[in-house]
């Protein structure tokens, strides 16, 4: 099983909608969740992070994270054309002391069409 | 404050050549983090220094190397280039919630 999974898509929404990003992840002693946005030939940029379980809004984005389940997700509202990017779902898994481990997920291409 | 920089932004070597790219993380930030990107593999995680010491390592060769200055700036060597490190490389800083912010990257093409 991967550590870190997202459907690799692409996921197509229209303008406006919402978009829904989804990801799994096996451990379950993972503490702190990331959503990175990476446009085509740029470097990630972090979108938002959560730690604790339930909702965390930040404008049109809202993260969410289930720790029973093992899940963390993404919506983003009132969707643009200028949300198409691939979103990455990094995870942290403490592993003692200073010792940490950040594992990224292969991301979720998301296209708005206008 | 400003960002990550990385230096070169672009790079091309031939196989069997050796490399060294930059990292200047954000001011104040100790940890700094290496990747490696391609389209097949996603981002990988090379290795993390902190206060000038490797404090995490992913599943690279030993081709892959890396320092950390005492003034936090870092480098990553690869020795003996082989094609299939042709990739983006990315450099993060981490602040004190290991949150991490990523530079601009350096691509690298391997011929």
């Amino acid at each position: 099983q991967k550590e870190v999974e997202q459907n690799s898509g692409p996921l197509s929404v229209p303008e406006g909608a919402i978009a829904s990003l989804n990801c799994t992840y096996s451990d379950r002693g993972s503490q702190s969740f990331f959503w990175y946005r990476q446009y085509s030939g740029k470097s990630p940029e972090l979108i938002m992070f959560i730690y604790s379980n339930g909702d965390k809004e930040d404008g049109r984005f809202t993260a969410q994270l289930n720790k029973a389940s093992q899940y963390v997700s993404l919506l983003i509202r009132d969707s643009q054309p200028s949300d198409s990017a691939t979103y990455l779902c990094a995870v942290i898994v403490m592993r003692g002391g200073s010792n940490y481990k950040l594992t990224f997920g292969k991301g979720t291409l998301l296209t708005v069409n206008p | 404050k400003a960002g990550v920089t990385q230096t070169p932004r672009y790079l091309i070597k031939t196989r069997g050549q050796q490399v060294t790219l930059s990292c200047s993380p954000i001011s104040g930030h100790r940890s700094v983090s290496w990747y490696q990107q391609t389209p097949g593999q996603g981002l990988q995680f090379l290795f993390e220094y902190f206060s000038e010491t490797q404090r995490n390592k992913g599943n690279f060769p030993g081709r892959f190397s890396g320092r950390q200055f005492s003034n936090s700036r870092s480098e990553m060597n690869v020795s003996t280039l082989e094609l299939g490190d042709s990739a983006l490389y990315l450099c993060a800083s981490t602040d004190i919630q290991e949150t991490q912010y990523f530079g601009p990257g350096t691509r690298l093409l391997v011929l």
